[in-house]
C-alpha cells in the first residue's frame, strides 16, 4: 500500500498570504489528522477529520481550517499567514477513529513564512 | 502547557548497549501511550504502544514500561543499533480523543558504532 502522501513538500509564503496543503491518506483509511511541528513545541494537534466531518480540534486560531473529501483526501488551509506559522505540517491517517489505531504519518509539508 | 514531557533532548549510547528513553505526563485521563521514531526529512513512524491496563509491552528489541502511579513511561531498546539513531517521540491520548495525540518534544538518540 502507498503511504500517506503530502503535497507540496516545501512552500515559501509571505506574511498575510494564505496557503493550502494537501494530504492523501493510505487507501482505506477514513481518519485524517493534521499536526504542526515546531522546534520548541514538538508536534501539536490541529484537527481530525473522519468521513468528511471534523471530529476533534486542537487549540489553534480560526485561521487554521481544514476539510475532507468523500475520497478521504484532506486539505488544510491557513489564512493571513504569520511568521510564527513557519513549521512542518504533518498529516496522519488511521483506519478508524479510536484507541488502538496508530497514526501513519506523511513526510510533511515544510512551510516557511517570510 | 506541555502535558507530555521528554526532559532529555538527547541521548548517546554505544552500539549493543541498552537505550532508555523516558517520558512523563501530567494528565491522568491519558490511557493510551505510543512511541514514534522520526528520521530527518521523514514523518514519524509508529514504533510501539501500551494501554493503561498494562504495565509492559514488548516487540522484539523494543519494550515500553508504564508506571501509572508515577505518570511515567519509558522505552527500552536492547541491543541498540546504529540504525536506531533518530528522534523518538512519546505520545499519549485519552479514549475520547484517540487521534488527538499529545506529543512530547522528542529525544534525539545517537547510537555510536
Amino acid at each position: 500500500k502507498a503511504g500517506v502522501t503530502q503535497t507540496p513538500r516545501y512552500l515559501i509564503k509571505t506574511r498575510g498570504q494564505q496557503v493550502t496543503l494537501s494530504c492523501s491518506p493510505i487507501s482505506g483509511h477514513r481518519s485524517v489528522s493534521w499536526y504542526q511541528q515546531t522546534p520548541g513545541q514538538g508536534l501539536q494537534f490541529l484537527f481530525e477529520y473522519f468521513s468528511e466531518t471534523q471530529r476533534n480540534k486542537g487549540n489553534f486560531p480560526g485561521r487554521f481550517s481544514g476539510r475532507q473529501f468523500s475520497n478521504s483526501r484532506s486539505e488544510m488551509n491557513v489564512s493571513t499567514l504569520e511568521l510564527g506559522d513557519s513549521a512542518l505540517y504533518l498529516c496522519a491517517s488511521s483506519s478508524e477513529t479510536g484507541v488502538g489505531s496508530p497514526l501513519h504519518f506523511g513526510n510533511g509539508t515544510r512551510l516557511t513564512v517570510t | 502547557d506541555q502535558q507530555v514531557k521528554q526532559n532529555s533532548p538527547s541521548l548517546s549510547v554505544q552500539e549493543g548497549r541498552i537505550s532508555i528513553l523516558n517520558c512523563d505526563y501530567t494528565n491522568s485521563m491519558f490511557d493510551y501511550f505510543l512511541w514514534y521514531k522520526k528520521y530527518p526529512a521523514e514523518g514519524p513512524t509508529f514504533l510501539i504502544s501500551i494501554s493503561s491496563i498494562k504495565d509492559k509491552n514488548e516487540d522484539g528489541r523494543f519494550t515500553v514500561f508504564l508506571n501509572k502511579s508515577a505518570k511515567h513511561l519509558s522505552l527500552h531498546i536492547v541491543p541498540s543499533q546504529p540504525g536506531d539513531s533518530a528522534v523518538y517521540f512519546c505520545a499519549a491520548s485519552a479514549v475520547t480523543g484517540a487521534n488527538n495525540l499529545f506529543f512530547g518534544t522528542g529525544t534525539r538518540l545517537t547510537v555510536i558504532p
